[in-house]
């Protein structure tokens, strides 16, 4: 069990560019859950997937993100056409319904850097 | 909605001291709650966690104990450690939906001295 993995750990950006992370999610794990952390804030939710479904999304999730996760396993979200308030640690969550207990483990976090 | 508050900081110990970081919660239904740490440097890593009314989290010497009738989870230690110096997130997790998403406080940082 390697446990979460995020790519990029971090990435500076030009405002208006699009930028695109990746998350692997422990191995079996069917939920993957997206969270988005401001200096200063606790973690807030974005969006989440039941295996390659996407079955909710938060109203903080503009148009211009999108994720995916087409085979059930990573999960990708994209920014696209990238603003200076989108800069934030994005991070990537992921459970077992299995299990029962559906406690989360994050990974380490993409810092994402608008310029 | 749900929500977390927790005591702001930052926290000053000196090494050997009683932690308490207080932490009350709003939600609708019956959530489980979560203590996360998070180290410098590194990512969230999940402390403890209560499920239901008077179950008490414990790990590392740390424990909180879910309080329904105050709505609280008040993380303690007796004795701290340089190396609990971090930020500690109190969260819970609303499973009256069809996910189990999790709602954080602001977090409260934890600096301990020799």
């Amino acid at each position: 069990d390697t446990g979460v993995s995020q790519d990029p750990r971090h990435k500076i950006t030009k405002r208006g560019q699009n930028v695109t992370f990746r998350c692997d999610p422990i191995s079996e794990h069917n939920r993957l859950y997206w969270y988005r952390q401001t200096l200063g804030q606790g973690p807030e939710f974005l969006t989440y997937f039941q295996n390659e479904a996407q079955l909710e999304k938060s109203r903080l999730l503009s148009d211009r993100f999108s994720a995916e996760r087409p085979k059930g396993s990573f999960s990708t979200l994209e920014i696209q056409r990238t603003e200076q308030g989108d800069s934030a640690m994005y991070l990537c969550a992921s459970s077992s319904t299995d299990t029962g207990s559906d406690t989360q483990y994050f990974g380490p976090g993409t810092r994402l850097t608008v310029l | 909605g749900n929500s977390v508050t927790q005591m702001e900081g930052p926290v000053t110990l000196s090494e050997e001291a009683f932690l308490t970081i207080n932490c009350t919660y709003t939600a609708t239904g019956y959530p489980s709650l979560f203590w996360y740490v998070q180290y410098p440097g590194e990512g969230l890593q999940l402390l403890l966690k209560a499920t239901k009314a008077d179950d008490k989290g414990s790990n590392k010497g740390f424990e909180a104990t879910y309080r329904k009738e105050t709505t609280s989870f008040h993380l303690e230690k007796g004795s701290v450690q340089v190396s609990d110096s971090a930020v500690y997130f109190c969260a819970l997790s609303d499973r009256t939906g069809t996910a189990s998403k999790l709602t954080f406080g602001t977090g409260t940082r934890l600096q301990v001295t020799l």
